[in-house]
Order: structure tokens, then sequence, then C-alpha cells
């Protein structure tokens, strides 16, 4: 069974740039959540989304967005990127949004700005 | 808002010893807490996951508790390895919303 599948690994963009960051979830898992973690801030939760619908939404700017396609894969978008958008950007997918399932995540895309 | 705290923030051992990391929160309305590891520069992987009626979860040699009455859990090592080298990090998952809120981890480091 194949993991959580995170497109690309690694990217280097320039402040003002836009970038988009692509997860594959678990087959049959409809639920998938995305995550920022720097060094200074931790694992921060940006939004979640079920059924190509956003679940819950974690205090980011409005220059963080994502959405969900029908076969439950998820991109998010990140506008005029800055400095502190560097980051490893994580995604977690699992069965069902809101219930006490175990999370799975992926190996993250590591975004660069400079 | 929950705020999840893990002591300590690094801890080094020689190989052989059993260890104990700590995480603490600040709301018991949880719905369950899972523990993590990180290898450098990689993703999440799922080590344990307690739900809240639960009191302890084992796997091998990992042996995790929770006591949500007093905002606690431990994640007991036994026999520690050097390929248990790695941050560990717990999170919480509210009884309300679906997001999980994480501890800034415990870097382990076991010395062969």
């Amino acid at each position: 069974k194949a993991g959580v599948t995170q497109t690309p690994r690694y990217l280097i963009k320039t402040r003002g740039q836009q970038v988009t960051l692509s997860c594959s979830p678990i087959s049959g898992h409809r639920s998938v959540s995305w995550y920022q973690q720097t060094p200074g801030q931790g694992l921060q939760f940006l939004f979640e989304y079920f059924s190509e619908t956003q679940r819950n939404k974690g205090n980011f700017p409005g220059r963080f967005s994502g959405r969900q396609f029908s076969n439950s894969r998820s991109e998010m978008n990140v506008s005029t990127l800055e400095l502190g958008d560097s980051a490893l950007y994580l995604c977690a997918s699992s069965l069902e949004a809101g219930v006490g399932l175990r999370y799975t995540f992926g190996s993250g895309t590591r975004l660069t700005v400079v | 808002k929950q705020e999840v705290t893990q002591i300590p923030a690094a801890l080094s051992v020689p190989e052989g010893e059993n260890l104990v990391l700590n995480c603490s929160f600040t709301d018991s309305a949880i719905y369950n807490l899972q523990w993590f590891r990180q290898d450098p520069g990689k993703g999440l992987t799922s080590l344990l996951l307690i739900q809240s009626s639960q009191r302890e979860q084992t796997s091998g040699r990992l042996n995790a508790s929770l006591d949500k009455s007093s905002g606690r859990s431990t994640l007991y090592i036994a026999a520690s390895q050097p390929g248990d080298s790695a941050t560990y990090l717990c999170a919480v998952k509210e009884t309300s919303g679906s997001r999980l809120t994480f501890g800034e981890g415990t870097q382990l480091t076991v010395n062969p």
C-alpha cells in the first residue's frame, strides 16, 4: 500500500514568486491536512480538506491556500513568497476528517525562498 | 488554546539504556495523543496512538502512557539503540476540530 506522496521534494523560489505543492494521500483516504514546520515555530497546522471541502484552517495569511480534487489529491499554493515561508511543508492523510484515526504523514516538501 | 510541551528538548544516552520522554498538554479535552518520530530532513513516522479512553499503548520496545486528567503522556523506550536516534514529537488531537497540536520535540541521540 503506497504511502502519502508529496511532490516535489525540494524547491527553491525567489521572493515574490508563487509556488504549488502537491500531496497524494493513501488510497482510500479522503482527508488531507497540511502543516508547516520551521525551526522557530515547530509544526503548525495550515488547513484540512475532506471531500474537496476545506474543513478547518489555521492562523496563516490568505497567501496560503489549498484545494482538494475529486481523487482526494490536494495542492497547496503560496503566493507572493516571503523569506519566512522557507520551511518543510508536510501533508498528512486520514480516512476521515474529525475522527480520532491515525494520521499518516508524507516525507514533505522542503521550500527555500531566496 | 492548547499548548503542548516536551521535556527534555534534547537527550543523549549510551546504547542499551532505558529512557523516558515527557509530553504535557494544557487542555485535557483531547480525542487522542500520537507519538511520532522524525529523522533529519524527513517526514513524520507514527509510532503510537493512544485514544483518550486508553491508558497506554505498546509496540515492541516502545510504551506510551496517557494521563488525561493531569495532561501528561510519557514515551518509554527500552534498551535504546543507535537507530533510535531521531526527534520524537507528541501531538494531541482535541475533541473539537481536526488539527493536531504538536510539541517542540525531544531530540534523542543514542551513542554506541
